[in-house]
C-alpha cells in the first residue's frame, strides 16, 4: 500500500466545535484530495491540492477548509461541525495530473452529535 | 463539473456467473476511467483502469470496455467468486478539477 495515513481514525465531536483531520503521505506525490463517503452518494470531492499552498474547492466544499504547508501533509478543517458532516472521510494522493491511480488512506469516521 | 451515473446500485449473482456494471459520464474531454473495489470497512482500491485511446482492457477475470462516442464504460467480472462481493465504484477524471469524480457505487453480492 502507498504510504498514506489519516488521523484520527475515529472521532466523535459536538455540534459547533472545530475539527481538524490530518492526511500524511510519504510518497512525495503532488496531488492530495479529501473526499467524503455517504450511503448512496459514493465518494464526493471536498477539496484538493496540487502543490504546497495550492488548493481548490470540490463539489461539496461548504463548511470545510484545507491547508497544505508541506508536501506531505494535507489538513481538512470543519470550522463549526454540524450533524450533516457526520461521514467517513478519505484522503487520497496521486502522482501526476490526470490519468494515474489515486491511492486512498484508511479513512476517518467522524460523528457529530 | 463532471457528472457520473452508475447502474445498478445493487447486483446479486450466483457464484460462477458474470456481473456487469455500467457508468455514463458527461464531459467528452475526459480521458481516464478507473474502477475501484471497496470491501466492508476498508479503503477503495484500484482494480482496473482504461484510458481514452483504448476500447477494452482485460486483467484475468476483470475487463473494462469504453465507448467514448456514447460516453459510457462498463466493468465486466466473469466467473464470479464470493470474494468478489464488495462495493464497486467507477470514476472519471474531471479535466477541470484535476480530480476523480465517482459514481454512486454498486453493491455486488455473489451467492455461493
Amino acid at each position: 500500500d502507498a504510504g498514506i495515513t489519516q488521523s484520527p481514525r475515529h472521532k466523535v465531536t459536538e455540534t459547533g466545535t472545530p475539527v481538524t483531520l490530518r492526511c500524511h503521505q510519504t510518497e512525495n506525490h503532488r496531488y492530495m484530495y479529501w473526499y467524503r463517503q455517504d450511503p448512496g452518494h459514493g465518494l464526493r470531492l471536498i477539496h484538493y491540492s496540487y502543490g504546497v499552498k495550492d488548493t481548490d474547492k470540490g463539489e461539496v466544499s461548504d463548511g470545510y477548509s484545507v491547508s497544505r504547508s508541506k508536501t506531505e501533509d494535507f489538513l481538512l478543517t470543519l470550522e463549526s461541525a454540524t450533524s450533516s458532516q457526520t461521514s467517513v472521510y478519505f484522503c487520497a494522493i496521486s502522482e501526476v495530473e490526470g490519468g494515474t491511480e489515486a491511492f486512498f488512506g484508511q479513512g476517518t469516521r467522524l460523528t457529530v452529535v | 463539473g463532471e457528472n457520473v451515473e452508475q447502474h445498478p446500485s445493487t447486483l446479486s449473482v450466483q457464484e460462477g456467473d458474470s456481473a456487469v456494471i455500467k457508468c455514463t459520464y458527461s464531459d467528452s474531454a475526459s480521458n481516464y476511467f478507473p474502477w475501484y473495489k471497496q470491501e466492508l470497512g476498508k479503503r477503495p482500491q484500484l482494480i482496473i483502469d482504461i484510458r481514452s485511446n483504448v476500447g477494452e482492457k482485460k486483467d484475468q477475470r476483470i475487463a473494462v470496455t469504453l465507448n467514448k462516442t456514447a460516453k459510457h464504460f462498463s466493468l465486466h467480472i466473469t466467473e464470479t467468486q464470493p470474494e468478489d462481493s464488495a462495493v464497486y465504484f467507477c470514476a472519471v477524471m474531471d479535466t477541470g478539477r484535476r480530480a476523480l469524480t465517482f459514481g454512486s457505487g454498486t453493491r455486488l453480492q455473489v451467492q455461493p
